[in-house]
């Protein structure tokens, strides 16, 4: 089954510690994508990466990296100095940056 | 970097009636907008997307516009069904940039 997988779907953290979802896509697109989604906030972007090695900033990078070993796989780490991590993340890829971005399930991280 | 206003936030219509949702833009190099789709608790999927070189682009019931000179761009969904029900979310960007997206609007079509 081709597409981009989000795991886990739910992830439960305490306060202070550091959580990394993970993200794997079989669709051999050069280009992967972390969004947050807050209730009314839309779809912002954390970081996003073109090529294995490299990756930008989004417009709400502060409390998260990421790291782009292989091409299938873009893993996001949220830190402890995230201060409000509770959110839905969505992981997306696509063929290259401007082209029909293809979305993972998401995983909903809730930190207590 | 790019910016994206979506309106309305909410919209109900009837079953049957048209729906607009209208989108504007900053960077005018931005040349790709695509629309999605979220229904409560999915992902967000692609259901119809524009190129800078193109005005209009219709599929079945669906169809977006866009307005280079103005920097807007609208979805367009005539004869709604309940089935339409759910979050749309307009986007921008262009090569070298990740897709740039809008708050979203809920929709909600009454029987």
């Amino acid at each position: 089954d081709g597409g981009i997988t989000q795991s886990p779907k739910y992830l439960f953290r305490k306060e202070g510690q550091n959580v990394t979802l993970s993200c794997e896509q079989n669709l051999n697109h050069d280009a992967m994508y972390w969004y947050r989604q807050d209730p009314g906030q839309g779809l912002r972007l954390i970081y996003y990466s073109q090529i294995v090695n490299d990756f930008q900033k989004g417009d709400i990078a502060e409390g998260y990296s990421v790291s782009r070993e292989k091409k299938e796989s873009f893993p996001l780490t949220v830190t402890s100095a995230q201060k409000n991590p509770t959110a839905f993340y969505l992981c997306a890829s696509s063929q290259f940056t401007g082209t029909e971005a293809f979305f993972g399930q998401g995983t909903r991280l809730t930190v207590v | 970097g790019e910016n994206v206003e979506q309106h309305p936030s909410t919209l109900s219509v009837q079953e049957g009636d048209s729906a607009v949702i209208k989108c504007t833009y900053s960077d005018s190099a931005s040349n790709y907008f695509p629309w999605y789709k979220q229904e409560l608790g999915k992902r967000p999927q692609l259901i119809i997307d524009i190129r800078s070189n193109v005005g209009e682009k219709k599929d079945q019931r669906i169809a977006v516009t866009l307005n280079k000179t103005a920097k807007h761009f609208s979805l367009h969904i005539t004869e709604t069904q309940p089935e339409d029900s759910a979050v749309y979310f307009c986007a921008a960007s262009r090569g070298g940039y990740a897709l740039n997206f809008g708050k979203g609007t809920s929709l909600l079509v009454t029987p």
